[in-house]
């Protein structure tokens, strides 16, 4: 199977700053990669597909990025609400699908 | 507006199977460019992929789950179902139901609110 690695597994930020979560496939996985936000006790929502299309209805300060193996997550200005965990996940193998382990992102 | 619900019992027996109902309304699970999924998360850790159904019954599920999984369909209700057999501890979880295309986007787009399968005698 296809493993992904985020880094960093935590992260804090304040409010305004720019942020960037990577997230590294074990093989190339082309553009078909996938970032969601989880929020405690709720389930994951898309934010981005295909490694830098905007989900519908996802605030434009989110971007993503890459291709191949290394992708990233921007989130240009950090608004209250963002903070959360975020997850990448390969969509190249729709037989076997993978997750990365998760980056916390929590206020400074 | 697409609405996923999962559904069954939040205790399960070690050893026993764990069997959970995804009803999916607002839209047919019967959609040519949809499969639909198991994901779960154990308490405080990450997303697992179960496995995934096609409208037609062909299914693929998370080797690591070895053939304890069994997820079925049924079109004409517009549910799936997930089974999964001699669970242990390990297994406690929430559950998710979930929708993904074949093709762009190939993300979940659609979840369920989650529930909660706790293993324990």
């Amino acid at each position: 199977d296809i493993q992904m690695t985020q880094s960093p597994s935590s992260l804090s930020a304040s409010v305004g700053d720019r942020v960037t979560i990577t997230c590294r496939a074990s093989q190339s996985i082309s553009s078909y990669l996938n970032w969601y936000q989880q929020k405690p006790g709720k389930a994951p929502k898309l934010l981005i597909y295909d490694a830098s299309s905007l989900q519908s209805g996802v605030p434009s300060r989110f971007s993503g990025s890459g291709s191949g193996t290394d992708f990233t997550l921007t989130i240009s200005s950090l608004q209250p609400e963002d903070f959360a965990t975020y997850y990448c996940q390969q969509s190249y193998n729709i037989h076997l699908i993978t997750f990365g382990q998760g980056t916390r992102l929590e206020i400074k | 507006q697409l609405q996923l619900q999962e559904s069954g019992p939040g205790l399960v027996k070690p050893s026993e199977t764990l069997s959970l109902t995804c009803t999916v309304s607002g839209g047919s699970i019967s959609s040519s460019t949809y499969y639909w999924g198991w994901i779960r998360q154990p308490p405080g850790k990450g997303l697992e992929w179960i496995g995934s159904i096609y409208y037609s019954g062909s299914t693929y599920h998370n080797p690591s789950l070895k053939s304890r999984v069994t997820i079925s369909v049924d079109t004409s209700k517009n549910q799936f179902s997930l089974k999964l057999s001699s669970v242990t501890a390990a297994d406690t979880a929430v559950y998710y139901c979930a929708r993904h295309g074949l093709s762009t986007p190939r993300g979940f787009d659609y979840w369920g609110q989650g529930t909660l399968v706790t293993v324990s005698s």
